[in-house]
């Protein structure tokens, strides 16, 4: 079965600095996604940016990107100059690639509560 | 293009008692996925349906149901509320690939007294 973890639960964060986000996961597929969800107080979760595992490329999404160690099943999101509008929760979340019977079933990490201060 | 619409967004219900969620999808959107959000168990996937199919399903006990319509509307049904069914239910939408993008509605917040 796929683990999703993350290991920080709050992290805070001056407007316009850096913070990087924390996730392993536990798999043996050599097929599947990686995803960094944000779900901002009493608003609908958004994806913020993907990585499929077959692409050794980092995924970057404007000022967020991402460090993907395949070896080490570690995916972790760089916020680089920090906003209030960033304040949320962040989740992590894998999902299985299967081309023959492909599910959309994401197991979601336990996320980390980003604070964002002015 | 609209979203993904979840009707209603709060509802509450007592023990013992049915409840059915809806969840509308984005047009042409054939996938809907369903996720319980709680404080102590995380978010959770409960199933998702293509093409009024049921593609896969979590480990929730039978009282946990759910369909899809021919137009990809989806519906889900909890019998015999109980006090721990209480949280926000989160439905998505995709184009049914892993590699699409799932869209998240606002979720319907189910208080169970």
């Amino acid at each position: 079965a796929q683990t999703v973890t993350q290991s920080q639960p709050e992290m805070s964060v001056q407007e316009a600095e850096t913070v990087t986000l924390s996730c392993t996961y536990d798999t043996s597929e050599n097929n599947y996604y990686l995803f960094w969800y944000k779900q901002p107080p009493s608003r609908q979760m958004i994806l913020v940016i993907r990585q499929e595992a077959y692409k050794q490329q980092n995924a970057t999404e404007n000022r967020f990107s991402v460090n993907f160690q395949k070896a080490a099943k570690s995916f972790s999101l760089k916020i680089s100059d920090s906003q209030l509008g960033d304040t949320a929760m962040y989740f992590c979340a894998f999902m299985k690639g299967n081309y023959g019977g492909a599910t959309n079933k994401l197991i979601f990490g336990t996320g980390t509560l980003l604070a964002v201060q002015p | 293009k609209a979203g993904v619409t979840q009707t209603p967004r709060y509802l509450i219900k007592t023990r013992g008692q049915q409840v059915t969620l809806s969840c509308s999808p984005i047009s042409g959107h054939r996938s809907v996925s369903w996720y319980q959000q709680t404080p102590g168990q995380g978010l959770q996937f409960l199933f998702e349906y293509f093409s009024e199919t049921q593609r896969n399903k979590g480990n929730f006990p039978g009282r946990f149901s759910g369909r899809q319509f021919s137009n990809s509307r989806s519906e889900m049904n909890v019998s015999t509320l109980e006090l721990g069914d209480s949280a926000l239910y989160l439905c998505a939408s995709s184009l049914g690939h892993p590699s699409d993008e799932q869209f998240f509605g606002p979720g319907t917040r189910l208080t169970v007294l």
